[in-house]
């Protein structure tokens, strides 16, 4: 089963308040990864776990928050959300780092109002 | 400047034709991933060809690892075919590994 799930598919949200996305995968993946992705726009990785460190890339730093309580699960924490947080947030994982194919899921379509 | 470039940045086809993408990139690549977005957002992997040619149904990579290239054909064109086409590189940034994405080629395919 190479299957990424994300919970929920849809999320609205109001701004200021907090949002937080699950994803889980139970291909026993090292690596989990969150992406925005924008209308128009390639891809934005975010942050990713590999095992139990966490890497949040330097421009989304302080926006973004992450927990991975085991192996299957991670999910994405937004604290305060902003009109600039609507996009498609995707997860993905993979079998280590650096030379391992990604898994996507489908995504959750996040509108903040 | 981009480090994926991918050519074209869009394409309408008639449901039957061919199409050829194009993916260059300007590092060396270890990873190298071909993904299609559907219309509604899902990302699915459809190839992962560090080098050498892969064929999936209608669908051939080939990526010529010496020269910074990969190429996605897409034979008998389908209306479901229609959506976004994203290459991506695996670069490593200090102890870490990132893929590198191009802007995607937007395929439209009318019946």
């Amino acid at each position: 089963d190479t299957t990424v799930k994300q919970n929920p598919r849809y999320k609205l949200a109001r701004v200021g308040k907090p949002v937080n996305l699950i994803c889980s995968q139970t291909m026993n993946h090292d690596t989990m990864y969150w992406y925005q992705k924008k209308p128009n726009q390639a891809p934005k990785l975010l942050l990713f776990y590999y095992d139990k460190i966490l890497n949040r890339e330097a421009d989304t730093f302080e926006k973004f928050q992450s927990s991975r309580p085991n192996n299957s699960f991670c999910s994405l924490y937004i604290g305060s959300a902003g009109l600039e947080y609507s996009a498609m947030y995707l997860c993905a994982s993979s079998r280590g780092l650096g030379d391992a194919e990604q898994f996507f899921g489908p995504g959750t379509r996040l509108t903040v109002l | 400047g981009q480090q994926v470039q991918q050519s074209p940045a869009s394409l309408v086809l008639q449901e039957g034709e061919n199409a050829e993408l194009q993916c260059n990139f300007s590092s060396t690549a270890t990873r190298l991933q071909w993904f299609y977005q559907h219309p509604g957002g899902r990302l699915v992997s459809l190839f992962y060809n560090p080098s050498g040619t892969k064929h999936t149904g209608r669908l051939t990579s080939t990526t010529v690892t010496n020269e910074r290239r990969s190429s996605l054909h897409i034979s008998s064109s389908q209306t479901t075919d229609s959506g976004t086409y994203f290459c991506a590189i695996d670069r490593y940034v200090g102890d870490n590994s990132k893929l590198i994405w191009g802007l995607g080629t937007s395929l439209v395919v009318n019946p």
